[in-house]
Formats: C-alpha cells, structure tokens, sequence
C-alpha cells in the first residue's frame, strides 16, 4: 500500500459525459501528478500540482484539466470524452516537486472505460 | 516524439541468472533516471534511480548503469527470482521542465 487513493477504481461511461477523479496523497506529501496509461503504452504525463499551484505540464488536451485543494487531494476532470480516453489513470505524490531521487508514489490508478 | 525508449516489450530469465533491462533517451537534459516496477491492478512502485553525473547506482540486488555518450541506460537484477516477475519502467527527469518522461514499459517474466 503506497499511501495514495484514488477513487474510483473503476468508472464506465459514454463518450460526451464529463468524469471526475480524485486522489489523496500520502500524509506529508505536498506534490501531486497525474499520468496516463493506455494499451500497451508507458506513462504519458499530465500535469503536476505542488502545495496547489500547477507545477508542470504534459501533453495533457484542453478537455482535461485537473486541480489541487488546499487539504492536498487533487481531481482529474474530463470532458466531452472520447473513445480514445479509455485508459488507466495513476496519481502519484511525492515530498518535493522533483528531482531524481525524489520517489513517486503510485496510487492503484482508475480505469476509465468510454463506450 | 518517444524520448525514453525501451524497446525490448518482453524478456524472459531463468530464476537465478541476471537479468538486463535497456533504457534508450534523446534528451541530453534529463538530469536523473529513474526506474519503477508494476504488477498487474497495481500502480508502479520506485526501485531505484541514478543521477546524470553517475555511471553506477547499486542497491542490493538492482544496479542501474547509466552510459551518457550512448544516451542508453540499463537496470541489472541480480539474482533473478520470480518475484522480479512485473512490468518495469524506465523514467527520466528534466529539472528544466520539472517533467518525468517514462518508456513503454518492459515485461520481465523470471521462470522458475
């Protein structure tokens, strides 16, 4: 158990509607980043959030946008989706905002399905 | 544009034997690297990482090798046991962007 929960852990749904997801952060941890994994591809980065305020961003698409609360917890909205965003999505949380020995902790994802 | 690459999907060991992971990058910026484990319904979980300015990171039976001219990097488990049985990734750092790059992902199979 690496600390981090994301809700839910899986979410089905059809292509228009608008999802939310949601995860905490371990206890302490101030940095918060969502990823993407679709079939058989590695993690594309979304976007990371440090104590609040956006840090960095990926390739993440203007229907996806994402915040972090002043209790830490971060959402993940998307909209108007597609069939392509079928995918699993990971939160992680981590001390500081990067660095290389700066671990990530991975949250069990959600699988979002689109049909 | 993939600028961390591993191209190996798959590779099978004996248990006991060493098994070698490949890590390609385009990026001379990145300044550290980074390799994760993921089990199936799991999220990835951090093994071990090697900052740019090293060739050499060991921590018990995983070493990370990081070879700068080649831009190639490789993860070493020694001794393979089945529970090395997982999907790993490789990860890169740029402190310019504050951005984690991640391969594809290599399926390590260890047979008993």
């Amino acid at each position: 158990d690496s600390g981090v929960t994301q809700t839910p852990k899986h979410l089905i749904t059809a292509t228009g509607q608008r999802v939310t997801l949601r995860c905490s952060p371990r206890s302490g941890d101030l940095s918060v980043y969502w990823y993407q994994q679709s079939l058989d591809q590695g993690l594309q980065f979304l976007i990371q959030y440090y104590n609040g305020e956006e840090r960095a961003k990926g390739n993440i698409l203007e229907r996806f946008s994402a915040q972090q609360f002043p209790d830490l917890h971060s959402e993940l909205n998307l909209s108007s989706l597609e069939l392509g965003d079928s995918a699993l999505y990971f939160c992680a949380s981590s001390v500081r905002p990067g660095g290389g020995y700066n671990e990530q902790f991975f949250g069990p994802g959600t699988r979002l399905t689109v049909l | 544009d993939q600028q961390v690459k591993q191209n190996s999907p798959s590779l099978s060991v004996q248990e006991g034997r060493i098994s070698i992971l490949n890590c390609d990058y385009t990026n001379s910026m990145f300044d550290y690297f980074l390799w994760y484990k993921k089990y199936p319904a799991e999220g990835p979980t951090f093994l071990i990482s090697i900052s740019s300015i090293k060739d050499k990171n060991e921590d018990g039976r995983f070493t990370v090798f990081l070879n700068k001219s080649a831009k190639h990097l490789s993860l070493h488990i020694v001794p393979s046991q089945p529970g090395d049985s997982a999907v790993y990734f490789c990860a890169a750092f740029d402190s310019g962007t504050y951005k984690y790059i991640f391969g594809t992902g290599t399926r390590l199979k260890v047979l008993a």
